[in-house]
């Protein structure tokens, strides 16, 4: 499996506070995911992207912004957290294009 | 629009038994298929994936999937449950018009019954 870690793991926040979480991968994939997790409603897609500086939205971008400066690291950036953006948090990375997507541990992330 | 279908939200089998893991699709085309699975508290696996040639798939852990066209349908199976495999299984659906992006179901958890 790809070698990515999250940061950090586990996180707790106030409403209105912005949040960054990190994703660093040691493949030297080309692409590189956010998803929220969610109970019924399984992986959503935030944002991803296709190369350094290279970004794009996914279907719950709303909040949202990331930020890829290096191949490695991929960031997602909550400008000001709700409520509603309480979730887990994966980051997935994938090589070429018939690659499969590998998953990082996750981030649980509350917002009070 | 692409979507994945997993009309199963939870399935207890026993311990022993055989298991089916039922899977839909819409896709214009024929998409790249994949399951994963994840065990509590931890990130996904990927157990088995299906691009082109054999319409059965071999993955880990003796899991299996069959791709059907007509059903649109990538259906995974295990003819023989361990309590090590309740997790939560996911379904998706690869992109392949070029962005690479990945449609998930809404998962299914499986219970095991000793």
């Amino acid at each position: 499996d790809a070698g990515i870690t999250q940061s950090p793991r586990h996180k707790v926040t106030e409403t209105g506070t912005p949040v960054t979480l990190r994703c660093h991968q040691t493949e030297n994939h080309r692409y590189m995911y956010w998803y929220r997790q969610d109970p019924g409603h399984g992986l959503r897609l935030i944002h991803y992207s296709y190369g350094v500086k290279d970004t794009d939205k996914g279907e719950v971008s709303d909040g949202y912004s990331v930020s890829r400066s290096k191949t490695e690291d991929f960031l997602l950036t909550l400008e000001s957290a709700t409520s509603s953006q309480t979730s887990v948090y994966f980051c997935a990375t994938q090589g070429t294009s018939t690659d499969t997507q590998y998953f990082g541990p996750g981030t649980r992330l509350t917002v009070l | 629009a692409q979507s994945v279908t997993q009309p199963d939200i939870h399935i207890t089998v026993s311990e022993g038994a055989s298991l089916e893991l039922r899977c839909n699709y819409s896709y214009g085309a024929t998409p790249y298929l994949f399951w994963y699975v994840q065990s509590p508290g931890q990130g996904l696996q990927l157990l088995l994936k299906y691009f082109s040639g054999d319409t059965l798939v071999q993955g880990i852990k003796g899991f299996e999937a069959e791709f059907k066209r007509s059903q649109s349908s990538f259906n995974l199976r295990k003819p023989s449950v361990h309590w090590s495999d309740a997790a939560e299984y996911f379904c998706a659906v690869g992109d392949v018009s070029g962005t690479y992006k990945y449609i998930f179901g809404t998962g299914t958890r499986l219970k095991v019954l000793a």
